[in-house]
This record gives C-alpha cells, structure tokens and sequence, in this order.
C-alpha cells in the first residue's frame, strides 16, 4: 500500500538550531516526493519537490531510495519557518494526478 | 485576483441536513480536488476530478458527493450519511499537462456540525 509516514506531530527547537523533519514512504516503483507548508492563517503551499532539486527558504531534502525517506532538513531554523510541514507522495508517471499525504508535523521555533 | 476560492468560510449545520460547500478556480487547471483535513490525520483525499463531467472516489467518498459541470467549479456536497462531518475542507487545483504539478489549495472552509 502507498502510504507517507512523519512519524513526528510535534518538533520544538531554538532559532538558529538545525531542523530535520522526518518523512519515510511505503511504495514499490519510483515516487515523486513533495514537501508542502502551512504558515498560521495562510494557505497550504507548496515549498520544494524532489525532481527540481531546489533550495527554498534554506531548506533541502534527499531522497533516500534505500530508506525510502525524504526528510527536510535546514541548518538554522529562523523563528518564521514555524508552520505545520506536510510531505506529500505521488506516484510514478502522474497519471492520476493524486498526492498521497503524510499526518504532518508541526514545527514550533523559539526565540 | 487570480487563484481558488472557497465558499463559505465558516459553515454550521444540524445534524440530517445536507450542505455544499464551493470552489472555485481561474487558474485555468483540469484537476481539481477535495480533502479533508483533521488533527493528527492529515490531508485525506474525498474526490477528484481530472476533466469536466468526470470525478474520482478518494480514500474517504462516503457520504460525499460532487459535480464537475464546469472547468472551473467543483461543489462538494457534505450529506446527512456522513457520520462525523465537522472538519476542515480544503479544495486544490492542478495542471494536468506534465507530470508532478503543484497543487494549489484554497483558503478552506471550516464546516461543524451543530
């Protein structure tokens, strides 16, 4: 079965602290991984998927085939990066258009 | 001002009445989606629909209902045999031209259950 695990609801660090939120998959052939936010009061959003390779706000992610993971991660977390991170799944070719979710993990940043 | 909308913002409703809640698009996107955001569990997908006239059951289409008559509308309509509506719905939209698409999410609508 297809599914995406954040295996974290809840992560609290301190501003200037590294950040890596964890994502693992479950599916068989070769998947497109997305990483979406959501800022307070603000829309679900995009933030980075694999296949650009990109860099946004300081944060990457790799994936890790042999682990199947694509965790997020960012060297030195800024107190606006606090938002709920949701990794997203979509499997191979995009025929159906669908993204498969995880539970999501809320990021808190202190001062 | 470009985007989705959804409509209403906030909805109540008794127990055994049906409810629609709207979206809208004019973005020009041949996808359209509903998911059901709960705490804990995520975004879960309801229905969707890749081209007018046409939709697909998600994970959890019971006691849901939608229409896709126009590209850029996808009303979802919340009926009595759902057995715990109150949640947040949140509506998206994507190209379909190529593969791995953004999908780009409406406000939501924050439905509860009187």
């Amino acid at each position: 079965a297809q599914r995406v695990t954040q295996p974290e609801k809840l992560l609290s660090v301190f501003k200037g602290a590294p950040v890596e939120l964890k994502c693992n998959y479950s599916y068989s052939g070769s998947p497109e991984l997305f990483w979406y936010v959501q800022y307070s009061r603000q829309r679900l959003q995009l933030l980075l998927r694999h296949i650009s390779r990109e860099s946004i706000k300081g944060f990457t992610a790799d994936l890790n085939k042999g682990e199947t993971s694509f965790h997020l991660k960012k060297p030195f977390a800024q107190e606006e990066d606090s938002a709920m991170y949701y990794c997203a799944l979509e499997p191979y070719g995009g025929a159906t258009n669908k993204l498969i979710f995880g539970t999501g993990t809320l990021l808190a940043v202190q001062p | 001002d470009g985007g989705i909308t959804q409509s209403p913002k906030y909805l109540f409703r008794k127990e055994g009445q049906n409810v629609t809640l709207s979206c809208e698009q004019n973005l020009n996107h041949d996808a359209m989606y509903w998911y059901r955001q709960d705490p804990g569990q995520g975004l879960r997908l309801i229905y969707y629909s890749q081209i007018v006239n046409d939709f697909q059951k998600g994970d959890i289409a019971e006691g849901y209902s939608v229409s896709r008559e126009k590209k850029e509308s996808f009303p979802l309509t919340v009926t009595s045999a759902q057995k715990n509506p109150t949640a947040f719905y949140l509506c998206a939209s994507r190209l379909t031209s190529g593969a791995y698409n953004e999908q780009f999410f409406g406000p939501g609508t924050r439905l509860t259950v009187l």
